[in-house]
């Protein structure tokens, strides 16, 4: 299996910016994807690709990296974006980070 | 616009299969490149994705529960189906289906359907 590690929570003021890392235990190119799931709710796709914007996702969000690391962006960050967020391989069997709990102070 | 909705049990005894339907509009799995994807989370944990079907038929599930997966698809229908042997407590979980697309992009997810495994 292809781990993916991810910071277990951060907290941010609206209007800052936030950046949130997925590391792999392998180099899957670029074939990373990040979804946002919200309390009760269930996950939306945001990035994929690495760096891709998925249809209707503002552009206070984008996506970097290749290989072993990534990063999710937020910028700036708003109330409404409290959540939990998950980065997903798919270079090999697909598999999924324990996911970084994002919280709005 | 892609919807998806999965239907289950609810409730089912240990060692029994577990059986789910994902009814889905917007697309069809007939279609070069579509997939339906099955994930489950247990409450208040990480996702684990369990199993996929593409529109030619291939299916590709989790090598930690491969010999309990069964993925299946009904394509006049427009409904995928997940069958999961031998269910004990760990299997207690929100199960969801998602539209999927290469390379294994999740675009798409259902509201899912949560299953627990008692006697």
């Amino acid at each position: 299996d292809t781990v993916l590690t991810q910071s277990p929570a951060l907290a941010v003021s609206p209007g800052e910016r936030v950046s949130i890392s997925c590391r792999a235990s392998e180099g899957v190119n670029s074939y990373m994807h990040w979804y946002q799931q919200k309390p009760g709710q269930q996950p939306k796709l945001l990035i994929y690709k690495a760096s891709n914007l998925a249809s209707g996702v503002p552009a206070r969000f984008s996506g970097s990296g290749s290989g072993t690391d990534f990063t999710l962006t937020i910028d700036p960050v708003e109330a409404d974006d409290t959540a939990t967020y998950f980065c997903q391989q798919s270079w090999n069997d697909p598999t999924f980070g324990s996911g970084t709990k994002l919280e709005i102070k | 616009q892609v919807t998806l909705k999965e239907s289950g049990p609810g409730i089912l005894q240990p060692s029994h299969t577990l059986s789910l339907t994902c009814s889905f509009s917007g697309f069809s799995l007939s279609t070069y490149g579509m997939g339906v994807s099955w994930i489950r989370q247990p409450s208040g944990k990480g996702l684990e994705w369990l199993a996929s079907i593409w529109w030619n038929g291939n299916t590709y599930n989790n090598p930690s529960l491969k010999s309990r997966l069964t993925v299946s698809k009904d394509t006049s229908n427009n409904q995928a189906f997940l069958k999961v042997t031998s269910v004990d407590t760990a299997d207690t979980a929100t199960y969801y289906c998602a539209h999927t697309r290469l390379p294994y992009v999740m675009d798409a997810w259902g509201q899912g359907a949560s299953v627990t495994v008692s006697s």
